[in-house]
């Protein structure tokens, strides 16, 4: 079955420093990966796709399908990064959404 | 509409009580999806729509849990006999198609405490 994995439930790093956040995923397919945020009272929402190719707030995501992941990553952290980043994952049409359980980021100054 | 719709925001209700969550997704969009995400904690997949095809209810935690769903149009989660671990926040999503290169637009969920 398909499955997600972030293995961090909370990475805490300091201002200007790299972040990488870490998602796995399990599926025989060909996948179409996201990544999700949610700051502190506000809604969950996209913040980029792999199809896409797009950096977004200075984050990328590149699609590793030997080592089936796909890290989120940003050279420089901001204290505006503080928040909850989910992983996605999703397959053919009719398939729903498959979400990881979450890291938190935490940038500290 | 301008997005995903919760109602309501906020709901305290008493052990035992059965409360009924409602939302309202973008117009036009076939998938829906309800999540749950307690404090501190990550999404928890609840149940899943699309079109008219037979609702994805794999994540229901028990069968005091239940949604209904009319058409492509509103959705409602019923909890029955509500218990104190049911308090979490209630996260519900659309998305034009479900697959490959689309985006699911998350409401502002319904908070339910149990008391």
């Amino acid at each position: 079955a398909q499955r997600v994995t972030q293995p961090e439930k909370l990475l805490s790093v300091f201002k200007g420093a790299p972040v990488e956040l870490k998602c796995n995923y399990s599926y025989s397919g060909s996948p179409e990966l996201f990544w999700y945020v949610q700051y502190s009272r506000q809604r969950l929402q996209l913040l980029l796709r792999h199809i896409s190719r797009e950096s977004i707030k200075g984050f990328t995501a590149d699609l590793n399908k030997g080592e089936t992941s796909f890290h989120l990553k940003k050279p420089f952290a901001q204290e505006e990064d503080s928040a909850m980043y989910y992983c996605a994952l999703s397959m053919e049409y009719g398939n729903k959404l498959v979400f990881g359980a979450g890291t938190i980021l935490r940038v500290k100054s | 509409g301008a997005g995903v719709s919760q109602s309501p925001s906020n709901k305290v209700t008493e052990k035992g009580k059965d409360v009924e969550l409602r939302c309202d997704p973008i117009s036009g969009h076939t998938a829906l999806y309800w999540y749950r995400q307690r404090l501190g904690q990550g999404l928890e997949f609840l149940i899943y729509f699309q079109g008219n095809s037979a609702p994805d209810k794999s994540g229901l935690p028990s069968d005091r849990f239940s949604a209904e769903r009319t058409g492509e149009s509103v959705s409602t989660l019923t909890i029955q006999r509500t218990q104190q671990e049911d308090s979490a926040v209630y996260l519900c999503a659309s998305s034009l198609l479900s697959g490959w290169n689309t985006e699911a637009f998350f409401g502002q969920g319904t908070r339910l405490t149990v008391v």
